[in-house]
C-alpha cells in the first residue's frame, strides 16, 4: 500500500492547455511537497504547503487537509513544462513519503 | 552557493566491489538524506542524518553505510555492490525536518 498516490501516471497535453495533477495521501502530515524532475534527472522543489493554496508563476498548488488531497495546476502549459511531477508528504518524524510521479508531456 | 553536489555522476561497478558516493552541501543544513530512485517506484530513503555525528536508517538501508563527521558532507558507502543496487542515487539536504529539500544532481550507478 502506497502512502501517497498520484494520478494520472502519464499525461499528454497540447501547448496552452490547463493541466491538473492529483495527489492523495493516507498518512498524517506536517507538509505536502510538489517536486519537478526534468528529463536530465535533476529534482527541484516547487511547493511546500500545509494548508490552502500557493501560486508561483503559472503553477498553483492546493491542499485539502480534511480530504487528504492536493492538486498541482499548470495554466497555459508550455513544452518546457514537460517533466515528471512528484508529490511527497512529510511528517514530524523526518519521514518523506513519495508518490511514483506523473510524467507530463506538453506538445507544441 | 553550489547547493548540493554529488560525485560521481556515473559509475559502473562489478559485483562485490565497494565504493563511496560523495555528497556535500554549503547551505549549513542540518538534515541530509540519501535516496534511491528505481523505475516505477517513488524515491526511497536509504539513510538520513539530523546533524553531524548522528545518522539513522531509512526504508532500505541494507548494503549501505553512512557517516556524518561534518555538517557539509554525507558520504554513502556501498560495502559489496550487488546488481540490486543498480539505481539512481540522490542526496538531499534541508534546514529542518519536513522542510523544503534541496536535491543533488544524482549518481547513476550500474552494478554488473
Amino acid at each position: 500500500k502506497n502512502e501517497v498516490e498520484q494520478s494520472p501516471q502519464n499525461l499528454t497535453a497540447q501547448e496552452g492547455e490547463f493541466i491538473t495533477i492529483n495527489c492523495s495521501y493516507s498518512v498524517g502530515i506536517s507538509a505536502l511537497h510538489w517536486l519537478q524532475q526534468h528529463p536530465g534527472g535533476g529534482i527541484v522543489s516547487l511547493f511546500m504547503l500545509s494548508s490552502g493554496k500557493k501560486k508561483h508563476g503559472r503553477l498553483i498548488a492546493t491542499i485539502n487537509i480534511q480530504e487528504k488531497h492536493s492538486s498541482l495546476h499548470i495554466t497555459a502549459s508550455h513544452p518546457r513544462d514537460s517533466a515528471v511531477y512528484i508529490c511527497a508528504a512529510s511528517n514530524t518524524g523526518n519521514q518523506f513519503y513519495f508518490g511514483t510521479g506523473t510524467s507530463l508531456t506538453v506538445i507544441p | 552557493n553550489a547547493g548540493v553536489t554529488q560525485t560521481p555522476k556515473f559509475q559502473v561497478l562489478k559485483t562485490g566491489q565497494s565504493m563511496t558516493l560523495q555528497c556535500a552541501q554549503d547551505m549549513n543544513h542540518e538534515y541530509m538524506s540519501w535516496y534511491r530512485q528505481d523505475p516505477g517506484m517513488g524515491l526511497r530513503l536509504i539513510h538520513y542524518s539530523v546533524g553531524a555525528g548522528i545518522t539513522d536508517q531509512g526504508e532500505v538501508p541494507n548494503g549501505y553505510n553512512v557517516s556524518r563527521s561534518t555538517t557539509e558532507d554525507f558520504p554513502l558507502r556501498l560495502l559489496s555492490a550487488a546488481p540490486s543496487q543498480t539505481s539512481v542515487y540522490f542526496c538531499a539536504s534541508s534546514y529542518d525536518h519536513g522542510t523544503e529539500q534541496y536535491f543533488g544532481p544524482g549518481t547513476r550507478l550500474t552494478v554488473t
